[in-house]
């Protein structure tokens, strides 16, 4: 089962505009990481937040963590037609040996149109 | 550096029979995990190996095995193939190093049961 739980499940935003998508966990995590998957291939990591941390920015996104609230955001500003893809984040849970286990939410489906 | 290979991309199998797929990792990453992906159950995780030893499973049947290679590659196999195995797996390689977890994907093999 998915730990978890991604909003909105699909979102569909015009070329300029930003894209703002939330996710939810359950447990203790010791990172958070944001994927894209585009047309069911394979997945591409984007960003990578550690649980100490509570905002970080690479190029056009900006990712934050609340671990109090068990959630994190991925902001994709000024979006472009081939940011197009579904969107996961996936946690680590903190502790034990799950080294590299992840468990990855549902996904958000991002349509950008030209 | 070359990515994460897998293969084959593609194959179709039908009830009853078994698959093997292969993985080769980034050079230089100990880490293996497998992740089966399906439009109903979301991204789940299947293992994790490091060093040839299998260091995490999720939760899924017996059918479902790996094994890893004194080089880092891992196969997995799934014996007694049912319909509801019919999904894309993915692999992903990690180094684990610094204790980050940054997981970076194959293109996956989409095998499909008839």
């Amino acid at each position: 089962s998915q730990q978890g739980e991604e909003d909105p499940q699909a979102l569909s935003i015009q070329e300029g505009e930003n894209a703002t998508m939330n996710c939810s966990y359950k447990t203790s995590i010791n990172n958070l990481q944001w994927y894209r998957q585009n047309s069911g291939r394979g997945l591409v990591h984007l960003i990578l937040i550690r649980s100490n941390e509570r905002e970080k920015h690479s190029g056009r996104l900006r990712v934050t963590l609340d671990t109090s609230k068990k959630s994190s955001s991925l902001l994709i500003t000024a979006s472009r037609a081939a940011d197009t893809a579904s969107y996961f984040c996936a946690s680590r849970r903190a502790g034990g040996t799950s080294y590299g286990k992840l468990t990855f939410g549902q996904g958000t489906i991002l349509t950008v149109h030209p | 550096k070359a990515g994460v290979t897998q293969t084959p991309r593609y194959l179709i199998k039908t009830r009853g029979q078994q698959v093997t797929l292969s993985c080769s990792p980034i050079s230089g990453h100990r880490s293996v995990s497998w992740y089966q992906q399906t439009p109903g159950q979301g991204l789940q995780f299947l293992f994790e190996y490091f060093s040839e030893t299998q260091r995490n499973k999720g939760n899924f049947p017996g059918r479902f095995s790996g094994r890893q290679f004194s080089n880092s590659r891992s196969e997995m196999n799934v014996s007694t193939l049912e319909l509801g195995d019919s999904a894309l797996y993915l692999c992903a390689s990690s180094n684990l190093a610094g204790g980050n977890n940054e997981q970076f994907f194959g293109p996956g093999t989409r095998l499909t049961v008839l």
